[in-house]
């Protein structure tokens, strides 16, 4: 089957414009989660799906970041007027139940430079 | 809050020799602990967990890692090295009752000379 997918792989934009970045999980996985890892910071959680229930999204960097799933599974995470420190690559990741203990499987990432 | 550290940048082991990636935790409660590794250019892998039970959990391509409650450590190893082994190391924790996603280490490079 399948993995985790994510589009597109690489992204190249100017500073001030949006960006949508998506997420396809692997199918049947009710938990999605979005990361984003840089130098400067590491891996970062930013947000958590479960199923079709609504987010906490205190984990998001700045009101600049959103984030929606659509009928529980594919997402898109949008960062507006992108900045420069916005540079990284945003992994996803889904899991089977969301359940704390199961291992979430990642997709291979989007490359973001913000220039 | 949870945090994971990782006190090593880079680890050099010589093939064929055994390798320790080390990793300590700070969770309230009992942890759920996760070990995933990143090959260049490639999203992260499953290498292994800790629920409960046996103290030493066995992974993917011949790792294990020894849980030890007493110095709050997961240290991840295996016997004989290979430079395939060669990647991005990443020690992980999530608590047991979170909604939140991982906490991550900041990983360690672990480098298998020939």
């Amino acid at each position: 089957g399948a993995g985790v997918s994510q589009s597109p792989s690489n992204k190249v934009t100017e500073k001030g414009k949006d960006v949508e970045l998506r997420c396809d999980p692997i199918s049947g996985h009710t938990a999605l989660y979005w990361y984003r890892q840089s130098l400067g910071q590491g891996l970062e959680f930013l947000i958590y799906f479960q199923g079709n229930s609504a987010p906490d999204k205190s984990g998001l960097p700045s009101d600049r970041f959103s984030a929606e799933r659509t009928g529980g599974s594919v997402s898109t995470l949008t960062i507006q007027r992108t900045q420069q420190e916005d540079s990284a690559v945003y992994l996803c990741a889904s899991s089977l139940l969301g359940l704390t203990y199961n291992e979430q499987f990642f997709g291979p990432g989007t490359r973001l430079t913000v220039l | 809050a949870q945090s994971v550290a990782q006190p090593e940048d880079q680890v050099n082991v010589a093939e064929g020799n055994p390798l320790t990636v080390k990793c300590t935790y700070s969770v309230s409660g009992n942890p759920y602990l996760f070990w995933y590794v990143q090959y260049p250019n490639r999203g992260l892998q499953f290498l292994l967990k800790y629920i409960t039970g046996d103290n030493l959990v066995k992974g993917s391509y011949g790792f294990e890692a020894e849980f030890n409650k007493s110095q709050t450590s997961f240290h991840l190893k295996k016997p004989s090295a290979l430079v395939s082994d060669s990647a991005l190391y990443f020690c992980a924790v999530s608590p047991p009752l979170s909604a939140d996603g991982l906490t991550f280490g900041k990983g360690t490079h672990l480098i298998i000379q020939p």
